[in-house]
């Protein structure tokens, strides 16, 4: 079985303020991959990151910088300086449980992000 | 730089009416999938398929249809629309999948309204 829980349903911050989206994963899999996108107010969807379970390096690109925990199943994104540019809902999404062949990702309702001016 | 292309991006539908949704990505990916998404909530797989000639049933396949004749198009019908399909659709294509580490490429959606 797979769960994946993005406790933090919305999150409203002041422009310039740090913020971090939590997302936690668990799997009985040893070894994984989760994605990240951003779902800005137009309804696309961008993809951020991929990482995998047996780099537990953190990333960092431009602003954001993501926290991957195994330990604790915990693959944390993080924004600095915040901007209105990053009101949107960020999905943290893990692949459907191995052995299937979709290949497809699991989407929970996300967290949405709100950065005023 | 296409990569994933729908269309129509937006259209109402009457009640039994049926209309296509057309996709295609210009990547050379074998995964294709149709994703619905209703206001406030994440992703739901429709459809995926594999390769050309080979699809089959996500999450929430009942009222709808694909074919996968290409490898670059797959279309997604819908037949006697009711209002449950007013939603949010995207298609989306990875070389190998998401569980070998391939990233998913979504296209922009299309908002579909069922009056």
């Amino acid at each position: 079985a797979q769960k994946v829980t993005q406790a933090q349903t919305e999150i409203s911050v002041v422009e310039k303020e740090d913020v971090t989206l939590d997302c936690v994963y668990e799997t009985r899999d040893t070894t994984y991959y989760l994605f990240w996108y951003k779902q800005p107010p137009s309804g696309e969807l961008v993809f951020l990151i991929r990482r995998n379970s047996f780099d537990e390096q953190n990333e960092i690109s431009g602003r954001y910088s993501w926290n991957f925990q195994k330990s604790t199943s915990s693959f944390n994104f993080t924004i600095t300086a915040s901007q209105v540019v990053d009101s949107a809902v960020y999905f943290c999404a893990p692949p459907e449980a191995y052995g299937g062949s979709q290949g497809n990702l699991i989407f929970g309702k996300g967290t949405k992000l709100s950065v005023k001016p | 730089n296409a990569g994933v292309t729908q269309t129509p991006k937006f259209r109402i539908l009457k009640i039994g009416q049926s209309m296509t949704l057309q996709c295609a990505q210009d990547m050379n990916h074998n995964y294709m999938y149709w994703y619905r998404q209703d206001p406030g909530m994440g992703l739901k797989l429709i459809y995926y398929s594999v390769g050309a000639g080979i699809t089959d049933k996500g999450e929430v396949p009942n009222g709808y249809n694909v074919s996968r004749s290409t490898t670059e198009d797959f279309p997604l019908r819908l037949e006697l629309a009711a209002p449950s399909q007013t939603s949010v659709y995207f298609c989306a294509s990875s070389s190998q999948g998401a569980h070998s580490g391939n990233t998913i490429y979504f296209g922009e959606g299309s908002w579909l309204t069922v009056v």
